[in-house]
């Protein structure tokens, strides 16, 4: 069966300071591996996502995740965070070829602090 | 958000009530899902839909059921089943295959229980 683990409910982080939410997906052949973020009483956007190749992913407003196959990881990545970047982060995987679609982690909130 | 409306954003339920929540996309997507949101735990999937006429059983459709008489359209009925339906629900629908999907969100739809 797909799954992710978020294994962080909250990440705080000074704004312009480097931020990182993790994520480990579990081991089943090669998986499709995706970040989305959702703010207030919204919907869900997508950010990125890893399909295949380059191991080091870029997205939407500069965030980054790199994808780690030894470690089973794809942890989300920013250089110098902003308070614009408080929101929910969701993981998600799916495998080729299945049936099903996404399945989410739990989610991280993120704060950002001036 | 895209091209996909939820409505209502606020939903209350009364004991023994059946309640429909409307989703409806104009981005011409073949696929449309149902996701169910509950702090700390996630998105789980409730139903979802590859083609008119045809939906699934996502993990939780207890409960629930789904029509999709048109492609634009995917409506949610909470039934009195659904002993716990305290929730954010989302809409979603996907376009393209295998590596090239991907999710676009509705702005949701929070229900309560009177």
């Amino acid at each position: 069966a797909q799954s992710v683990a978020q294994p962080e409910d909250q990440v705080n982080v000074a704004e312009g300071n480097p931020l990182t939410v993790k994520c480990t997906y579990s081991v089943s052949g090669n998986p499709y591996l995706f970040w989305y973020v959702q703010y207030p009483n919204r919907g869900l956007q997508f950010l990125l996502k890893y399909i295949t190749g380059d191991n080091l992913v870029k997205g939407s407003y500069g965030f980054e995740a790199e994808f780690n196959k030894s470690q089973t990881s794809f942890h989300l990545k920013k250089p110098s965070a902003l308070v614009s970047d408080s929101a929910l982060y969701f993981c998600a995987v799916r495998y080729p070829g299945s049936a099903r679609q996404l399945t989410f982690g739990s989610g991280t909130q993120l704060t950002v602090l001036p | 958000d895209g091209g996909i409306t939820q409505s209502p954003k606020y939903l209350f339920r009364k004991e023994g009530q059946n309640v429909t929540l409307s989703c409806e996309q104009n981005l011409n997507h073949d696929a449309m899902y149902w996701y169910r949101q509950d702090p700390g735990q996630g998105l789980r999937l409730i139903y979802y839909s590859q083609i008119v006429n045809d939906f699934q059983k996502g993990d939780i459709a207890e409960g629930y059921s789904v029509s999709r008489e048109k492609k634009e359209s995917f409506p949610l009925t909470v039934t009195s089943a659904q002993k716990n339906p305290t929730a954010f629900y989302l809409c979603a629908s996907s376009t393209g295959q295998g590596a090239r999907e991907k999710l676009f969100f509705g702005s949701g739809t929070q229900l309560s229980v009177l």
